[in-house]
């Protein structure tokens, strides 16, 4: 079975550009995750997907935005970037949101604002 | 508001001796607890999870953990380090009672030394 797969694995942009992220979860995975990784603030939860529909938001601007598709494929979008933004990009997908599975993790995409 | 600590931002320990990645959490209802690692450049792997029963869960790789309600602790533990374990673990966790966000841990650094 493929893993969690993440489009483009890197990306350089510039401050006030906006960028896209993909993400294809593993076959029967329903759920999908974003999460900001930077080496300051550890792993921070941007945002949950289920059934095309956002379940949970975590405490980030409203630059950040994202959506799922019929097919269970995520994408992420920020808007006028910032330098802060620089960051691995993770997205996890699970069978179902809210219980006890456990999520798995793409190979993140590198994000560099310059 | 739920949380979960890594006391530790690195911890070193001696090739084949044992070693201990500490976890702390707190939720205001019950937890699922999970461990994580991330080797370079890589997404991070699933190791092993609490949900309920037997305190002691075994995991990916020989690891194990200690679910401890009463100090709130979810250790993670292996009998005989290995150098291949040297990476970056995170700890996380979930309120089953509130709003089923996953909250991580900045991570600890394991080195084994050779």
């Amino acid at each position: 079975k493929a893993g969690v797969t993440q489009t483009p694995r890197y990306l350089i942009k510039t401050r006030g550009q906006q960028v896209t992220l993909s993400c294809s979860p593993i076959s029967g995975h329903r759920s999908v995750s974003w999460y900001q990784q930077t080496p300051g603030q550890g792993l921070q939860f941007l945002f949950e997907y289920f059934s095309e529909t956002q379940r949970n938001k975590g405490n980030f601007p409203g630059r950040f935005s994202g959506r799922q598709f019929s097919n269970s494929r995520s994408e992420m979008n920020v808007s006028t970037l910032e330098l802060g933004d620089s960051a691995l990009y993770l997205c996890a997908s699970s069978f179902s949101p809210g219980t006890a599975y456990e999520q798995y993790f793409g190979p993140g995409t590198r994000l560099t604002v310059t | 508001a739920q949380s979960v600590a890594q006391p530790e931002d690195q911890v070193n320990v001696a090739e084949g001796n044992p070693l201990t990645v500490k976890c702390t959490y707190s939720v205001s209802g019950n937890p699922y607890l999970f461990w994580y690692v991330q080797y370079p450049n890589r997404g991070l792997q699933f190791l092993l999870k609490y949900i309920t029963g037997d305190n002691l869960v075994k995991g990916s790789y020989g690891f194990e953990a200690e679910f401890n309600k009463s100090q709130t602790s979810f250790h993670l533990k292996k009998p005989s380090a290995l150098v291949s374990d040297s990476a970056l673990y995170f700890c996380a966790v979930r309120d089953t009672d509130r709003d089923d966000k996953i909250i991580f841990g900045k991570g600890t650094r394991l080195h084994i030394l050779p």
